[in-house]
């Protein structure tokens, strides 16, 4: 099993400052078939299911507003939130896709500070 | 409008057999690409990624519980099922489907959820 790492498992933002989520897979996730990392990031508010924010490491899903990004390759991966808004509080998976089984992150919880 | 829903029991008691269903709306398990998926999370815990099937049949389920796991697709009534036997209380979590679309353009991984049922294993 690929094994995904984040850190840290939380973190306190002012409202309008980044926060930068990290996440390290135990495998490459990069596949040359189709030049993609299959890496995705999941928003989940409390109570709530989880939310797609980020698929290809990078790819925003439609209606995810821009301030959500998501970069990296291979191993390592970032989720950054430009300017934290207060809407944002929530636990963040990162997931592979890649290899059975799927498997996500053990979850980064952001609050306000 | 994609929308999915699990139902099932709120309560089993341990070793007895778990069956929950998925119903889901606004696309058909027949089409190319598309794919269901069970996901489960133990109260404050992560998310841990149970199984899926494909628009062909293809089924995919998790190493650790394989054993234990069987879903099921029915695409006349819109449903994918998932049974796992002998249930403990470690089991005990709320569970997930999901849909999953592959093709040109689209995430690959989990885009649309249902909101999940929680499912408790005690005697």
């Amino acid at each position: 099993d690929i094994v995904m790492t984040q850190s840290p498992d939380s973190l306190a933002v002012s409202l309008g400052e980044r926060a930068t989520i990290n996440c390290k897979s135990s495998q490459s996730v990069f596949y040359r078939s189709n030049n993609n990392n299959y890496l995705a990031w999941y928003q989940q508010r409390p109570g709530q299911p989880p939310k797609l924010l980020i698929y290809w490491a990078s790819t925003r899903e439609s209606g995810v507003p821009d301030r959500f990004s998501g970069s990296g390759s291979g191993t390592d991966f970032t989720l950054t939130i430009s300017s934290l808004q207060a809407e944002d509080v929530a636990l963040y998976y990162c997931q592979q896709y890649g290899s059975i089984p799927w498997t996500f992150g053990q979850g980064t919880r952001v609050e306000i500070k | 409008q994609i929308t999915l829903k699990e139902s099932g029991p709120t309560l089993v008691k341990p070793t007895q057999t778990l069956t929950l269903t998925c119903t889901f709306s606004g696309f058909s398990l027949s089409t190319t690409g598309v794919g269901v998926g069970w996901i489960r999370q133990p109260p404050g815990k992560a998310l841990e990624w149970l199984a899926l099937v494909y628009w062909d049949d293809d089924k995919h389920y998790s190493p650790s519980l394989n054993p234990r796991l069987t879903i099921t697709k029915d695409t006349s009534k819109n449903q994918v099922v998932l049974t796992m036997t002998d249930m403990d209380p470690v089991d005990t979590a709320t569970y997930y489907c999901a849909h999953r679309l592959g093709g040109h353009g689209t995430s690959y991984t989990f885009d649309y959820w249902g909101q999940g049922t929680l499912v408790t294993v005690s005697s």
